[in-house]
């Protein structure tokens, strides 16, 4: 596609539900990003991946996140009994080797 | 800690003017910077980079100037548009290991008619 595709856009969460963030990065981009951003804050980091490698997880807030890219192309992230604190809005964001990364719209996650 | 930062938090301007937004860093082995602007609802949009081995790079009505000594960023707007309201973000891209960005808390532009 033209650009970063996530979906959904919107998702209301109760508290301790399960939910699959997905991300169409931009056809043959090596690099994929996972960030979270809270309201009013800068886009915080979560997850890289190079390929179907996940190279880097260190800003994965708990182990009920979990991000894979298994054919190298579409990412999901999961967060498993989710709690109020997850709410935010995740971006995904893809980049071909060391140049400019592109954003998606994002979806923003409500637990309740 | 090590992080990125911006001075100002809200900067209003008048339309037409030129507008400067700054940002401070703190790792010198970064290597790589980039400006989004990121509209209310939306993704962040890429801007313009600078790599460290350059000290100003143009863009079309948009500038960006490194200052490596004092390890500061900033981004010039000029003729400044209603169009160009929005938050901005410095990212900076720490060269060690994953090759990931990390953002300050953003300044949002104003600009008055």
């Amino acid at each position: 596609g033209a650009g970063v595709s996530q979906s959904p856009r919107y998702k209301v969460a109760k508290r301790g539900q399960d939910v699959a963030l997905r991300c169409d990065p931009i056809s043959g981009h090596v690099s994929l990003f996972w960030y979270q951003q809270a309201l009013g804050q800068g886009p915080e980091f979560l997850t890289y991946f190079q390929n179907e490698a996940q190279l880097d997880k260190s800003g994965l807030p708990s182990d009920r996140f979990f991000a894979e890219r298994p054919e190298g192309s579409v990412s999901t992230l999961k967060i498993q009994r989710t709690q109020q604190e997850d709410s935010a809005v995740y971006l995904c964001a893809s980049s071909f080797k060391n140049t400019e990364a592109f954003f998606g719209q994002g979806t923003r996650l409500t637990v309740v | 800690g090590e992080s990125v930062g911006l001075h100002l938090p809200t900067l209003s301007v008048q339309e037409g003017d030129n507008s400067i937004i700054n940002c401070a860093y703190s790792n010198s082995a970064s290597d790589y910077f980039i400006w989004y602007k990121q509209e209310s609802g939306k993704g962040p949009q890429f801007i313009i980079d600078i790599r460290s081995n350059m000290d100003k790079r143009q863009g079309q009505r948009v500038t960006v100037l490194l200052n490596k000594t004092v390890k500061h960023l900033s981004l010039q707007i000029a003729a400044t548009q209603p169009g160009d309201s929005a938050v901005y973000f410095c990212a900076e891209n720490r060269a060690s290991g994953t090759y990931k960005y990390i953002f300050g808390t953003g300044t949002r532009l104003k600009v008055l008619a």
